[in-house]
């Protein structure tokens, strides 16, 4: 069965620095990958997916992530935060080729800015 | 903006009631699917409508239903509620139901059961 782990439930972070939210899946089928942000009363917006190809992959808002297929892990980086990013955010996996796009999140991690 | 509207926006029920959430896909979007987010967690799968027909289902029992209709909406049904059913009701649509499809979240029904 598919899982996510996310491993840290908060980072606090200044304005400006970088920022990496660590998430950690387990698998035992080829997946696909996706990291999605909630703003406060917002629902979920996708900030960028991993299908296939390249490992490293650039999503909006300038975050990328990049999967690693031995550590099973594919975490976000920011090289410099702004206060606009405070929101949580969800690292999720879904299995390829299923004949349903069910989607497993984990528990979040909710980042906050500081000026 | 996704395009995915959803309502209401809050709901107050009391335990053992029905509810009926409902969803406005983006035009064009065959395949919708629901979640549940419960307070400090991360969304669950409740089941994906594709083409009005079920297509998949999570964990959940069978008081939770759903309806597709051809206009891009559908309904989540839940009956006999309980408290444990209280959270932020998400639907989204893609075009089609691969796992590497897309989804376009709305932004939620926040359901209280007392």
């Amino acid at each position: 069965a598919q899982s996510v782990t996310q491993l840290d439930s908060q980072v606090p972070v200044f304005e400006e620095a970088p920022v990496e939210l660590r998430c950690n899946y387990s698998s035992s089928v080829s997946v696909y990958l996706f990291w999605y942000v909630q703003y406060p009363n917002q629902g979920l917006q996708l900030l960028l997916k991993y299908l296939s190809g390249s490992t490293l992959v650039k999503g909006i808002n300038g975050f990328e992530a990049e999967f690693n297929k031995s550590q099973t892990s594919f975490h976000l980086r920011k090289p410099s935060v702004h206060i606009s990013d405070t929101a949580e955010y969800f690292c999720a996996v879904s299995e390829g080729y299923s004949s349903a796009s069910k989607i497993i999140f984990g528990s979040g991690t909710r980042l906050s800015i500081r000026p | 903006e996704t395009g995915v509207t959803q309502s209401p926006t809050h709901l107050i029920k009391t335990r053992g009631q029905q509810v009926t959430l409902r969803c406005s896909s983006q035009s064009g979007h065959n395949t919708v699917s629901w979640y549940q987010q419960a307070l400090g967690q991360g969304p669950q799968f409740i089941f994906q409508y594709y083409r009005e027909e079920e297509n998949g289902r999570g964990n959940f029992p069978p008081r939770f239903s759903g309806l597709q209709f051809p206009n891009y909406s559908s309904e989540l049904n839940v009956n006999a509620l309980e408290l444990d059913d209280s959270a932020l009701y998400l639907c989204a649509s893609s075009m089609g139901f691969g796992a590497q499809e897309t989804q376009y979240f709305g932004p939620g029904t926040r359901l209280l059961v007392l």
